[in-house]
């Protein structure tokens, strides 16, 4: 049973600073990975989606990438931004249409 | 074009009632999925649609969860006799046809309190 978990929990970071969100999952045999933003009170927001051939996507300030054989995805924020907070969610396709997700990093980043 | 959308936002029910949340996905998409998200949780699948028919249903908790989809576009999940634990953020998202090629598109939730 593939399971996902992103570490830290919670991270509090000053403005402009760089920083990494880790996500982690049981079974290397994955479709795609995906990112997701998720503001309080809103749905979920698609980042960045890595096909399992691949190795990294980058969007603007984002960049995540992924190692299957390790079963490991990072996404690395560039220059943080207070509007950079909110929740990130990891999820990860296994050969069927569901997403497992993980339970998220919160992000808070201070003027 | 609209997104995917749910209403209501928000719905405050007592232990014991039934209720009813509806989401509308974007248009011409035919596969529809209902995910649940509890607090300081990642969403869980529970059911999905491929047109009419439930393709799988294998994430619905019990029998009091159901889900319809008459018209291949808009659907409801259906709660009965609702417990203080089904307290959570409900959500819908679309995708063109059901598969891992294609992207699932979130609608903002309903957020369910089981008083």
């Amino acid at each position: 049973k593939q399971e996902v978990t992103q570490i830290p929990a919670a991270l509090s970071v000053p403005e402009g600073e760089n920083l990494v969100l880790n996500c982690s999952f049981t079974d290397s045999a994955i479709y795609n990975l995906q990112w997701f933003r998720q503001d309080p009170g809103k749905g979920l927001t698609s980042l960045l989606l890595i096909q399992s051939s691949q190795r990294e996507q980058t969007s603007g300030r984002l960049n995540a990438s992924l190692d299957k054989s390790s079963g490991r995805s990072t996404l690395y924020i560039a220059a943080s931004q207070p509007g950079d907070s909110a929740t990130y969610l990891c999820a990860v396709r296994s050969g069927t249409y569901k997403y497992i997700f993980g339970t998220g990093t919160r992000l808070k980043v201070l003027a | 074009g609209a997104g995917v959308s749910q209403t209501p936002s928000n719905k405050v029910t007592e232990k014991g009632k039934y209720v009813e949340l509806r989401c509308d996905p974007i248009s011409g998409h035919t596969a529809l999925y209902w995910y649940r998200q509890s607090l300081g949780q990642g969403p869980e699948f529970l059911i999905y649609f491929q047109g009419t028919g439930a393709a799988d249903d294998s994430g619905l908790p019990n029998d009091r969860f159901f889900a319809v989809r008459p018209e291949g576009s808009v659907s409801t999940l259906k709660i009965q006799r609702t417990e203080r634990g089904d307290s959570a953020v409900y959500l819908c998202a679309s995708s063109a046809v059901a598969g891992e090629n294609y992207e699932q598109y979130f609608g903002p939730g309903t957020r369910l309190t089981v008083t």
